[in-house]
């Protein structure tokens, strides 16, 4: 089972580039969501999109933009790297957001600005 | 309001015990458990409700304590393979606000033969 696969695992930019991050679930998921993880720091949402067709931003949305694709896909787009934007960003998934579910992790992407 | 966990770091013997406990300032509705081994993905360990028992799995099991807002995670008999970061991910009970994890900061713990 694939789970939660994110691509690409590392990567890394200049400052001033763009990029874009994409996960994508097998588990037939209503609801994805984009973290960024540093260190001492725990995990800090950036976006979500609770169904097909929508996104809302979380806690730390400034500098990203998101697009769910269709059920499967939902990507996460660096339009500027900055160096603050250095960081692992992990993709989760859930059935459904709007009861208590478990959420399930890609592996990380690993992302350096210089 | 990201909730506070300690200790921030423990390191036991294995078989010995440990408690992770996850604080909030705010009424909660839910507290999630993950662990996370260095490189790799947080993994669920299991959720706790508002007005729910406390849960088990393995040798983990948790509470959670409305009175307080915290939950506490508590690990018997600790094994080598339970070395890791544990992360307590809350969700908030506030009439309009919409329904999301907040995570501490972790806890490592690290288990020695």
């Amino acid at each position: 089972n694939a789970g939660v696969t994110q691509t690409p695992k590392f990567q890394v930019l200049k400052t001033g580039q763009s990029m874009t991050l994409q996960c994508a679930q097998d588990m037939n998921h209503n609801s994805m969501y984009w973290y960024r993880q540093d260190p001492g720091m725990g995990l800090r949402l950036i976006y979500y999109s609770a169904s097909e067709g929508t996104t809302d931003k979380g806690e730390v949305p400034n500098g990203y933009n998101v697009s769910r694709l269709n059920k499967r896909e939902f990507s996460l787009r660096l339009e500027s790297a900055a160096p603050s934007q250095t960081s692992v960003y992990f993709c989760a998934s859930n059935f459904d957001r709007d009861t208590i579910q478990p959420q399930h992790f890609g592996d990380g992407t690993r992302l350096s600005i210089l | 309001q990201q909730p506070v966990q300690s200790p921030q770091a423990v390191i036991l013997r294995e078989g010995e015990d440990a408690v992770i406990n996850c604080s909030s300032s705010k009424a909660l509705y839910s507290v999630h458990w993950y662990r996370q081994k260095h490189g790799e993905a947080p993994v669920f360990l299991m959720i706790l409700l508002k007005g729910g028992e406390q849960k088990g799995h393995e040798k983990i099991s948790a509470s959670f304590n409305e009175k307080k807002q915290q939950s506490s995670l508590y690990l018997t008999a600790s094994q080598l393979s339970y070395s890791g970061t544990y992360f307590c991910g809350t969700e908030i009970l506030e009439s309009g606000s919409a329904r999301q994890l907040t995570f501490g900061s972790g806890t490592q713990l690290t288990v020695l033969p």
